[in-house]
């Protein structure tokens, strides 16, 4: 199975909203609400921020939400932040009974 | 309080065997399943595969199948990975993380485990 595809940076300014796109195909991300986000500040293990799609884990703030289109992903981070500085993975569920990452994408805060 | 506390760092050398370890506290180690990520230098995470401690059903990724052994000792609360011939590719952080069943997200992860395969 190949890793979901994920843009390997984006930017944005403080205050500005900013998407991370995450792709799969017809046997993960577009069969499955299964779709996890996960944030890693560099040095640090990951930590769940969006689960099954859109819902977020108590004390994530709502300023990041998540979506499904088809075979696409997309995590939305509005009113960036200096702390949201951070590497993101998206997951999916597979129709192979495992689990499998995006290639993540680092966020940095100009 | 729910922790995951893994073993220390490693380092190996090439065609040496290892098990790393994985001991869970603060809630019922056999109600969820344990998975291991490999995270290799500056890179992403990878999914390896996935044990229920309660009677050892696992799932491996097809990339890891074979390459490694995901085993779990649910008497001390404990998973493992090990490697019967390491190889200088292995070298990586190893994280071990709680799910509540195979499908669901990861909502809690040890500490990392790094393991360095180096002549």
């Amino acid at each position: 199975q190949s890793a979901l595809t994920q843009p390997p940076s984006v930017s944005g300014s403080p205050g500005q909203s900013v998407t991370i796109s995450c792709t799969g195909t017809s046997s993960d991300v577009g069969s499955y609400k299964r779709v996890s986000w996960y944030q890693q500040p560099p040095g640090t293990a990951p930590k769940l921020i969006i689960y099954e799609v859109s819902n977020r884990p108590s004390g994530v703030p709502d300023r990041f939400s998540g979506s499904k289109s088809g075979n696409t992903a997309s995590l939305t981070i509005s009113g960036l932040q200096a702390e949201d500085e951070a590497d993101y993975y998206c997951s999916s569920y597979t129709s192979s009974s495992t689990v499998v990452f995006g290639g993540g994408t680092k966020l940095t805060v100009i | 309080e729910v922790q995951l506390v893994q073993s220390g760092a490693e380092v190996k050398k090439p065609g040496e065997s290892l098990k790393i370890s994985c001991k869970g506290s603060g809630y019922s180690f056999t109600s969820y399943w344990i998975g291991w990520v490999r995270q290799m230098p500056g890179k992403g995470l990878e999914w390896m595969g996935i044990i229920y401690p309660d009677d050892s059903d696992i799932r491996y990724s097809p990339s890891f199948q074979g390459q490694v052994t995901i085993s779990a000792d649910k008497s001390i609360s404990t998973a493992y990975l090990q490697w019967s011939s390491l190889k200088a590719s292995d070298t990586a952080m190893y994280y071990c993380a709680r799910s509540s069943t195979a499908m669901d997200p990861i909502d809690y992860w040890g500490q990392g485990t790094l393991v360095t395969v180096s002549s």
